[in-house]
């Protein structure tokens, strides 16, 4: 159970265009999502939560004109990166909370990650 | 501000040996700690967690966390290395009194399980 599934897994684009990344939760709804760049270094930063429904909150530091996101459903969340450049090369990764589970120690559901390279 | 710590980038270890993977946290209330393993090209796995209670928790595969309070430290253990350990592992904080379900990853400590 808890599956979150993450399409595509690897994208190859060209720089100035745009990449859509989706996250899926199959078996569970997820009001809230997370979504993270991984870095070369290993490094796992959190970009933004998205709520389904409203707008996403965006860390400190994270373009949200560069990375837009859609959470238009319980089961969806949508990362696009606008205008991609070689330096948002990385890999993006999205996790889901249960919303069945609403305690605060439960862990996050993560999906396999998308590798980005911007050419 | 919630920050977590993993100061080696690599352990390495020989199979059958125990192996310590260390984390230290800051958050300004009670922690919520969690560890995370990943797989080449693959998102995180959930290993264990510390909510409150016992300060050493068991989790998934054979792994254990003990967390100190005075040492503000949450350090991934287990008694005897499997190559099959190998893996980058993530230690995580929750402080759910300022942050909510948001969940802070430290940088990531790669294991090297040596046959």
């Amino acid at each position: 159970g808890a599956v979150v599934s993450q399409h595509p897994s690897w994208v190859i684009c060209k720089s100035g265009t745009s990449v859509k990344i989706e996250c899926r939760s199959l078996d569970f709804q997820a009001t809230t999502m997370f979504w993270y760049r991984q870095f070369p270094k290993q490094s796992l930063m959190l970009m933004a939560t998205s709520n389904e429904g409203s707008k996403a909150t965006y860390e400190q530091g994270v373009e949200k004109d560069k990375f837009l996101i859609n959470h238009a459903s319980l089961t969806l969340s949508t990362l696009t990166v606008t205008s991609a450049h070689p330096e948002d090369s990385s890999f993006y990764i999205c996790s889901a909370r249960d919303d069945k589970v609403s305690s605060y120690n439960s862990p996050l559901h993560f999906g396999n990650g998308t590798r980005l390279t911007v050419t | 501000a919630q920050s977590v710590a993993q100061p080696e980038d690599q352990v390495n270890v020989a199979e059958g040996n125990p192996l310590t993977v260390k984390c230290t946290y800051s958050v300004s209330g009670n922690p919520y700690l969690f560890w995370y393993v990943q797989y080449p090209n693959r998102g995180l796995q959930f290993l264990l967690k510390y909510i409150t209670g016992d300060n050493l928790v068991k989790g998934s595969y054979g792994f254990e966390a003990e967390f100190n309070k005075s040492q503000t430290s949450f350090h991934l253990k287990k008694p005897s290395a499997l190559v099959s350990d190998s893996a980058l592992y993530f230690c995580a904080v929750r402080d759910p009194n300022t942050g909510g379900f948001k969940t802070i990853f430290g940088a990531g400590t790669r294991l090297f399980v040596k046959a």
